[in-house]
């Protein structure tokens, strides 16, 4: 499985950008990256996911290294409704199958 | 409507009882997944239903049956659980099996075991 690995947790100021690294150095080519984020006590929230190129949406901004090794999820405008456990998975595909692997998360505290 | 409902929110059952767990979206989604999640740990995948069909069982044990009636519900049968099976159940879909996709998850239902 390409395994996650991601800072345990992480504080960020309102307002600013919070940016969240994950490496994920045993990416396949055909496996995209997703990250999901849970706010407490609620299921998980899809945020964004790429495969090479950089992406963008109304959330969050996805930059993706060349190698493919590693990712950065970028929220531009840190609210301290952003304060969650924030998930970065490689989708794997079995037998026509998607399988979502968590890993551990960063816990993401938005400070006032 | 892009929701994933759950019921019910709460359950407490003795390890003797027999009872149900409950999913359902109308988005016409034909992937759906139960996840199971202790505290302060990430969720983990239990079952795969693609086309109604299961198609991912990750090693859970039979005191756990899940259902998938039609394209719409899946239910998660539950019987002589033990203690620590006590965890938050969260059931979700995707729109194609196998395609990838955002899965979209409901709130899940916060089971104990006694």
């Amino acid at each position: 499985d390409a395994k996650t690995t991601q800072p345990t947790s992480m504080d960020c100021a309102e307002g600013r950008a919070a940016n969240l690294p994950c490496n994920h150095s045993t990416i396949s080519g055909n496996e995209y990256v997703y990250w999901y984020r849970q706010i407490h006590s609620q299921g998980p929230q899809y945020i964004i996911h790429g495969l090479k190129n950089n992406e963008t949406n109304e959330m969050a901004s996805l930059i993706i290294t060349e190698d493919r090794k590693s990712s950065t999820l970028i929220l531009p405008h840190a609210t301290l409704r952003d304060t969650a456990v924030y998930y970065c998975i490689v989708l794997r595909t079995v037998n026509r199958d998607d399988k979502i692997i968590f890993g551990k998360g960063t816990r993401l505290h938005i400070l006032p | 409507d892009t929701e994933v409902t759950q019921t019910p929110k709460h359950l407490v059952m003795g390890m003797t009882n027999k009872k149900s767990l409950k999913c359902e979206q109308h988005m016409g989604h034909r992937a759906m997944y139960w996840y199971k999640q202790k505290a302060k740990k990430p969720p983990e995948l239990m079952f795969v239903y693609s086309y109604e069909k299961l198609s991912i069982n990750e090693s859970v044990p039979s005191r756990f049956s899940p259902e998938c009636p039609n394209s719409s519900l899946l239910n998660l049968h539950l019987h002589a659980l033990q203690p620590e099976d006590s965890a938050l159940y969260l059931c979700a879909s995707t729109r194609t099996p196998g395609q990838g996709g955002e899965q979209y998850f409901g709130p899940g239902t916060r089971l104990t075991v006694t």
